[in-house]
């Protein structure tokens, strides 16, 4: 059974470029959530996907964006990104969206805006 | 509001020693929570979660954790700490919104420092 894979692993950009980055679900799960890890500081929740569909986010601004794929891997878009947005991003699948269903972490994207 | 207060930002423990992190929480209905840790420039590691049932919770790595609800406290402990436990630890609470969205709330982490 393949786990949550993310790529890629590190990307550098410069102030007002867009960046997309990509994740791939443990096999069967049908929802991905994404979340901002920025230094020295615990994950922030970005929004979530299921089934295709956008289910919830947290306080992201829209030029945070997203898709789920009908295979269920999905794609984070940063428009005109800010220094601030430097940070390590983590994708994490799960089977449904009920409380006891397990989230499980991609080793993350570092994303580096200078 | 939902959150997750993570006391210690670093604790730093000798070798062989035991070692309690704590966490506590705040959530209106019977949380689920999760502990996590973070090796430099990794991913998380799930080490234990706590869904219901009996409140002393075993994980991987010879953790485990208590849920206390009178205290709203989940604390990680481990008796005897080794070397390579060395790295931040995240509590987490998952949180549930009408919408139907499932989302961790976490904690901003706390580093663990092992002196040999």
């Amino acid at each position: 059974e393949t786990g949550v894979t993310q790529s890629p692993t590190h990307l550098i950009k410069t102030r007002g470029q867009q960046v997309t980055l990509r994740c791939s679900s443990q096999s069967g799960h049908n929802t991905v959530s994404w979340y901002q890890q920025a230094l020295g500081q615990g994950p922030q929740f970005i929004f979530q996907y299921y089934r295709e569909e956008e289910n919830g986010r947290g306080n992201f601004p829209p030029r945070f964006s997203g898709l789920q794929f009908p295979n269920y891997s999905s794609e984070l878009n940063v428009n005109a990104l800010e220094l601030d947005d430097s940070a390590l991003y983590l994708c994490a699948s799960s089977l449904g969206l009920a409380g006891y269903n397990e989230q499980f972490f991609g080793p993350g994207t570092r994303l580096t805006v200078l | 509001a939902q959150s997750v207060t993570q006391p210690d930002i670093h604790i730093t423990v000798s070798e062989g020693a035991s070692l309690e992190l704590r966490c506590n929480y705040s959530y209106g209905a019977t949380p689920y929570l999760f502990w996590y840790v973070q090796s430099p420039g990794q991913g998380l590691q799930l080490l234990l979660k706590y869904f219901s049932g009996d409140t002393l919770v075993q994980g991987i790595k010879g953790f485990e954790a208590e849920f206390k609800r009178s205290q709203s406290s989940f604390n990680l402990r481990k008796p005897s700490v080794h070397w390579s436990d060395a790295a931040e630890y995240f509590c987490a609470v998952g949180a549930s919104k009408t919408s139907g969205t499932y989302k961790y709330i976490f904690g901003t982490g706390t580093r663990l420092k092992v002196l040999a």
